[in-house]
């Protein structure tokens, strides 16, 4: 298996534009998390997915991040508009089951200019 | 407010020495912990965990120690190699973490083993 696969691994682009982190997850995994990692905050869970319904949206930090989940194989993150302090490194995971751990994507890293 | 404490930002240890990374959670109804390691530009990669039923789990170099009383756990690894220099991720979950299912992460640290 190839893991969890994110694109791109590099993003830069100019405030106020649209940015779309894409992940595809391990085959037969149920649950799909985004998280956001940062010097200041750590690892933050954005939102997950459970058999492609997303469950808990409460770590999305404003209404300019959305996420979707068509279908068990791809998912969705984005941005718009775009700012500098949204740079940070972004993680997909899948898992099956909770008690198996996570396994994480390379990341993205966004850079806002 | 973090759930998740990593104190120590960074650990520098000796090769051959013990590493000790603390974690200490805030919320009593968390009942799994993991722990995670994180090389630069790699997404974290789990390495061991512990049920709140046990106090010790032991995986060859890496044994996790859970004090429930405190709302501790660490991570031991004996000896400790070059190769184990990367960021170390504390990870815990439960009902009351909101979500079952969603595992609340500390801030990290990072072990440099030194030759």
């Amino acid at each position: 298996d190839a893991g969890v696969i994110q694109s791109p691994r590099h993003e830069v682009t100019e405030m106020g534009q649209e940015v779309t982190l894409r992940c595809k997850p391990i085959s037969g995994h149920n649950s799909l998390f985004w998280y956001r990692q940062t010097m200041m905050r750590g690892l933050e869970l954005l939102i997950y997915f459970n058999n492609n319904v997303p469950i808990d949206d409460s770590g999305m930090p404003e209404d300019r991040f959305s996420a979707k989940m068509p279908n068990a194989s791809f998912s969705t993150l984005k941005i718009q508009p775009s700012e500098p302090r949204d740079s940070a490194v972004y993680f997909c995971a899948s898992s099956f089951g909770f008690y198996y751990g996570y396994t994480f994507g390379s990341g993205t890293r966004l850079t806002v200019v | 407010d973090q759930q998740v404490k990593q104190n120590s930002p960074s650990l520098s240890v000796q090769e051959g020495r013990i590493s000790i990374l603390n974690c200490d959670y805030t919320n009593s109804m968390f009942d799994y912990f993991l722990w995670y390691k994180k090389y630069p530009a790699e997404g974290p990669t789990f390495l061991i965990s512990i049920s709140s039923i046990k106090d010790k789990n032991e995986d060859g170099r890496f044994t996790v120690f859970l004090n429930k009383s405190a709302k501790h756990l660490s991570l031991h690894i004996v000896p400790s190699q070059p190769g184990d220099s990367a960021v170390y991720f504390c990870a815990a979950s439960g009902l009351a973490g909101g979500s079952q299912g969603n595992l609340i992460f500390g801030k990290g640290t990072k072990l440099s083993v030194k030759p």
